[in-house]
């Protein structure tokens, strides 16, 4: 199975841009690079997905190497309610595996 | 707008005894459901996953077993808990409908085994 790896932490300080690196290097064609995040106590949250091309919205951006073997996850500015561990996860196309497998993500701590 | 609901949030049973957590998802047509545990600072593991009305999945070896009666329910089981069963466990659903799309998490139950 493509896996996923990531720095087990991270910290950033308050209002500045926080750049967090996934690798997955075993990427296949059809495997969409999706990120999560998961404050305490809670279930994860999507935050943005992506194939080949660079993507934004209104919680992040999601940079993606050219030859899809890494990418980043942009937070243009880092609140304290960002503090979370943030999951990059490869899930490939449902007709081919609908499976949905988490790694032990980065745990992104966020100074005042 | 669809919702997912997971209970019970917090739940302490004894060992040996059995478990049953119920998640429903609201809104959606045949979706794709998962089970998952997390340990105290660890990361998620999949347990069980399920494309359709009994069909399931299992990913490890364990005294879980999981059911999907329904399209929309998916029940999570044990009939003789182990301490070791302890965690947090997670509900998620994601459609299968276009090529990939963002999954849905439930808000979780901390079950304790004492």
């Amino acid at each position: 199975d493509a896996k996923t790896t990531q720095p087990n932490s991270m910290e950033s300080n308050e209002e500045e841009p926080v750049h967090l690196p996934c690798n997955h290097s075993t990427i296949s064609g059809t495997d969409y690079i999706h990120w999560y995040r998961q404050l305490p106590s809670q279930g994860p949250e999507y935050v943005i997905h992506g194939l080949t091309s660079n993507v934004n919205n209104r919680m992040a951006s999601l940079a993606i190497a050219e030859d899809r073997k890494s990418s980043t996850l942009i937070l243009h500015r880092a609140t304290l309610r960002d503090a979370a561990v943030y999951y990059c996860i490869l899930r490939d196309v449902p007709y081919n595996n609908n499976d949905m497998r988490f790694g032990a993500g980065t745990r992104l701590t966020v100074k005042p | 707008s669809q919702t997912i609901h997971q209970w019970p949030a917090t739940l302490v049973q004894p060992v040996g005894s059995p478990l049953s957590l119920e998640c429903t998802v609201e809104g959606t047509s045949n979706p794709n459901l998962y089970w998952y545990r997390q340990a105290a600072g660890r990361g998620l593991q999949l347990l069980f996953y399920s494309v359709g009305i009994g069909q399931i999945s299992s990913e490890v070896p364990q005294n879980l077993s999981a059911s999907r009666p329904q399209d929309r329910q998916f029940i999570l089981s044990s009939k003789k808990l182990l301490l070791s069963d302890s965690g947090f466990y997670l509900c998620a659903w994601s459609t299968r409908v276009g090529l990939n799309t963002e999954a849905f998490f439930g808000q979780g139950t901390r079950l304790t085994v004492v």
